[in-house]
């Protein structure tokens, strides 16, 4: 596709459910990243992808935070057993030479 | 310590005035500069690349001091549709670093 797709938009999880977040991005695009925003923050990093190959997760917060990108297109973040602080904006960006082209992020509100 | 910082805001500024954000990164391996605007409940969208000699975009004016570990951002007459939030963002290659990092980002409201 032309841009980076993410889904849901909204997702509303109860404390302890599992949620999986999608990232469509730009087609034939090598670099994926997944990010998480607070309100009132910047985006934080979480973890990088080439291709298929997940070459940093080191800003993942917990092991309950996991990540994949099967065919080196399209991203899951999968978050186990949602916990409040759980709750925040997730970004995922493809990245075009040095520039970041982010998908409008889903929007995780874990109650 | 974060890796990249910067004054959080909210700098209120009334329209026409000219405005200074700054940024500095602890890094000294950065290799690339950026400023993202990120405008309320949007994603982040690329504002200019920042370069060693300093570059200009209309009204926007980037400076990026190496030695310093410090990076700027200059609005020259400023316009109410300014009003967003600015993220500074290194770049850091190499191996397999996860590598475009932000900052908090520097809210700015411009008033009529």
């Amino acid at each position: 596709g032309a841009g980076v797709s993410q889904s849901p938009r909204y997702k509303v999880a109860k404390r302890g459910q599992d949620v999986a977040l999608r990232c469509d991005p730009i087609s034939g695009h090598v670099s994926l990243f997944w990010y998480q925003q607070a309100l009132g923050q910047g985006p934080e990093f979480l973890t990088y992808f080439q291709n298929e190959a997940q070459l940093d997760k080191s800003g993942l917060p917990s092991d309950r935070f996991f990540a994949e990108r099967p065919e080196g297109s399209v991203s899951t973040l999968k978050i186990q057993r949602t916990q409040q602080e759980d709750s925040a904006v997730y970004l995922c960006a493809s990245l075009v030479g040095t520039e970041a082209f982010f998908g409008q992020g889903t929007r995780l509100t874990v109650v | 310590r974060k890796e990249v910082e910067q004054d959080p805001g909210p700098f209120n500024v009334p329209e026409g005035a000219t405005v200074a954000f700054n940024c500095t990164y602890s890094n000294s391996a950065s290799q690339s500069f950026f400023w993202y605007r990120q405008d309320c409940r949007k994603e982040p969208k690329l504002l200019m690349s920042v370069y060693s000699s300093g570059n200009e975009d209309g009204r926007f004016t980037a400076q990026l001091n190496r030695a310093s570990q410090y990076i700027s951002l200059l609005i020259r007459d400023s316009k109410l549709s300014d009003s967003a939030t600015y993220l500074c963002v290194v770049m850091n290659y190499g191996g397999s670093q996860g590598n475009l990092i932000f900052g908090k980002g520097t809210k700015l409201s411009v008033k009529p």
